[in-house]
């Protein structure tokens, strides 16, 4: 099974400032999607990351607010922009092998906004 | 568009007693539905899973059912242990978009 390093585990940022996540899988996946998971509630997809091209965001996210990067098969970045409070939640990454079409997720970020 | 929808929690039952929690869903075409479990300060673990129509999924003692004639797939284990205590996510996924739907989650308290 595909085996996902997200990176940074938590952290603590002012608001303002950006944070970067990255998303390293140990085989080439087909898919990688970014989620957030705000306090006490499900997840919910931000955007698709395709490799070589432009994120696929759902309703309510915007490039310019979670820029996303997928330079190859088995890496991802997710930036959260000019952070507020509101930010504060677990953002996670979620893969799909090209193997056996299942699906991973890592163990998230959880990121607090103060 | 697709929706999960899954019973409010928290949930709290005495250890050994029976669990079930609901999960009913709205999709087009034939979604396969799982159930992910997320312990306290870690990220989110398969449960189970099924493809398709009457398949059941099942795990560490839990079971669920694809019923499509009613939409559902509810989460049922016979015994549970406090060790069980967690936030259970109904999710759907259709053979489209490849990303999963999540329900809101059910907290899950078992008590000794």
């Amino acid at each position: 099974s595909a085996v996902i390093s997200q990176k940074p585990s938590r952290d603590i940022c002012q608001r303002g400032t950006s944070l970067t996540i990255q998303c390293q899988v140990d085989s080439q996946v087909t898919m990688m999607f970014w989620y957030r998971q705000q306090p006490g509630q499900s997840l919910t997809l931000i955007a698709t990351a395709n490799q070589g091209s432009e994120a696929t965001y759902e309703s309510g996210f915007v490039i310019d607010k979670f820029p996303i990067s997928r330079p190859n098969l088995t890496f991802s970045t997710l930036t959260v922009s000019n952070m507020s409070p509101e930010d504060s939640s677990i953002y996670l990454c979620s893969v799909e092998e090209i193997q056996t079409t299942k699906a991973f997720f890592g163990q998230g970020t959880r990121l607090t906004v103060v | 568009g697709n929706s999960v929808t899954q019973m409010e929690g928290p949930v709290t039952l005495s250890e050994e007693a029976f669990l079930t929690i609901n999960c009913t869903y709205t999709a087009t075409g034939y979604p396969s539905l799982f159930w992910y479990v997320q312990y306290p300060g870690e990220g989110l673990q398969l449960l189970l899973k099924a493809t398709k129509a009457d398949d059941k999924g099942s795990n560490k003692g839990f079971e669920a059912t694809y019923r499509k004639e009613t939409t559902s797939f509810h989460l049922e284990k016979g015994s549970v242990q406090v060790s069980d205590s967690a936030v259970y996510f109904c999710a759907l996924r259709d053979n489209y978009g490849q990303n999963f739907v999540f329900g809101p989650g059910t907290r899950l308290s078992v008590l000794p």
